[in-house]
């Protein structure tokens, strides 16, 4: 059980290149969540999947796509990639199942590390 | 805009103290209250959950929450270095329960 996993970890674009992140959980949640984090701003919520053939957009969704492929997978686009968005990407999920207590929490993957020259 | 407010820190206790940590929230219709510790250069990891208003207790650590006062906190007793990480308040923004918005964090340094 790998849990939420990332690729890549690392990843170095110049301005206006696109590229997507991947994003894969073998928890069979429902939902999942794409975050950045800055230095000094916290983790702030870009795209979410509540389910399954839906997306909803977080804080900050400018400039980003995303695909849910399926119930596993969950993947954020960036179409022409600028400084700005140098950051640290999460990927979470959580099961979410008729508000039972604590299936809204969310698990993380690793991370990956974007530099945006 | 729906807000979680955090001291940034640093906060820094001896080998042993109490560690408080404080949040606040703007929005009165959140229903779910998340700590996660993150280490520097890892992912967030939960230490708890909290639904009701009250006290809720995991081993040295108790969060405790107030909605009347949209407030929301950790205690960490007995701490340890190794507690010494980035303390993640978040709050649910949407009524699925799904979506979290984070407070920035608040760092503790526990020194030996």
């Amino acid at each position: 059980n790998a849990g939420v996993t990332q690729t890549p970890k690392f990843q170095v674009l110049k301005t206006g290149q696109s590229m997507t992140l991947q994003c894969a959980q073998d928890m069979n949640h429902n939902s999942m969540y794409w975050y950045r984090q800055d230095p000094g701003m916290g983790l702030r919520l870009i795209y979410y999947s509540a389910s399954e053939g839906t997306t909803d957009k977080g804080e900050v969704p400018n400039g980003y796509n995303v695909s849910r492929l399926n119930k596993r997978e969950f993947s954020l686009r960036l179409e022409s990639a600028a400084p700005s968005q140098t950051s640290v990407y999460f990927c979470a999920s959580s099961l979410v199942s008729g508000g039972a207590a604590g299936t809204d929490t969310q698990y993380f993957g690793p991370g990956t590390r974007l530099t945006v020259l | 805009q729906k807000e979680v407010e955090q001291n940034s820190g640093p906060l820094s206790v001896p080998e042993g103290a109490i560690a408080s940590l404080n949040c606040t929230y703007s929005d009165r219709g959140s229903q779910s209250f998340f700590w996660y510790r993150q280490y520097s250069g890892k992912s967030p990891e939960l230490i708890m959950f909290i639904y009701s208003n009250g006290d809720k207790e995991d081993g040295r650590f108790t969060a405790q929450l107030n909605k009347a006062s949209q407030y929301v906190s950790l205690l960490i007793r007995d701490s340890q270095p190794s507690d010494s990480a980035t303390y993640l308040c978040a709050v649910n923004i949407d009524q699925a329960g799904t979506a979290l918005i984070f407070g920035k964090g608040t760092t503790l340094s526990v020194s030996s």
